[in-house]
């Protein structure tokens, strides 16, 4: 079965650079959730989007935006990075309510920030 | 105070041992429960939902009780592969929110 699918995979930037990470849903989920897990750390929720629009945010910084568009799938936009945001990107999807609220993550996008 | 709170752990364990991992949520309105399992550096995978009546998957098996907004995963006769952190998930707003726990890391050791 088709899964959530992440792309780069891995991403390799500089201070103050940007990035964009993608992530394409499970076919017929209409929500997606962005989460940034540090080393040693539970993953941490920062923005979800549900039939294209915003449905909630976390602790996303003001220096990333994200979205989703017409075939529902997301990019969430990193600028100015910093090192301090060197992570797991994990993007998961879910099709609400059908899919008994069970989101399921994709192999995540490992964003390192020299 | 964390949303969903866990054992802090780590448990190493023996091969065959039975593990129990506890897990407390304080939103009141939490709707949905899960334990994921996460290797190193991969994705969390669900493991299970989990449910007021408690189930059971072969050796796992989990169990709610919303009025002391507890959960637990209990794990029989453990094997090498089960080595992981498991994470205890809440949900509510019919989907809309995930809450993580912190995760609890178990080593099954030989």
């Amino acid at each position: 079965a088709a899964g959530v699918i992440q792309s780069p995979r891995h991403l390799i930037k500089e201070k103050r650079e940007t990035a964009t990470l993608k992530c394409y849903p499970i076919p017929r989920h209409d929500t997606v959730y962005w989460y940034q897990q540090g080393p040693g750390q539970d993953p941490q929720f920062l923005i979800s989007f549900y039939e294209k629009m915003q449905s909630d945010k976390g602790s996303i910084p003001d220096r990333f935006s994200a979205q989703q568009f017409s075939d529902y799938h997301s990019e969430l936009n990193m600028s100015s990075l910093e090192l301090g945001d060197s992570a797991l990107y994990f993007c998961a999807s879910n099709r609400l309510p059908d899919s008994g609220n069970t989101i399921y993550f994709g192999e995540g996008s490992w964003l390192t920030v020299v | 105070r964390k949303e969903v709170e866990q054992d802090p752990g780590p448990f190493n364990v023996p091969e065959g041992a039975t593990v129990a991992f506890n897990c407390t949520y304080s939103n009141s309105a939490s709707q949905s429960f899960f334990w994921y399992r996460q290797d190193c550096r991969k994705e969390p995978k669900l493991l299970m939902s989990v449910y007021s009546s408690g189930n059971e998957d072969g050796r796992f098996t989990a169990q709610l009780n919303r009025a002391s907004q507890y959960i637990s995963l209990l794990i029989r006769d453990s094997k090498l592969s089960d080595s992981a952190t498991y994470l205890c998930v809440v949900s509510y707003n019919y989907g809309q929110n995930f809450v993580f726990g912190p995760g609890t890391r178990l080593s099954v050791l030989p």
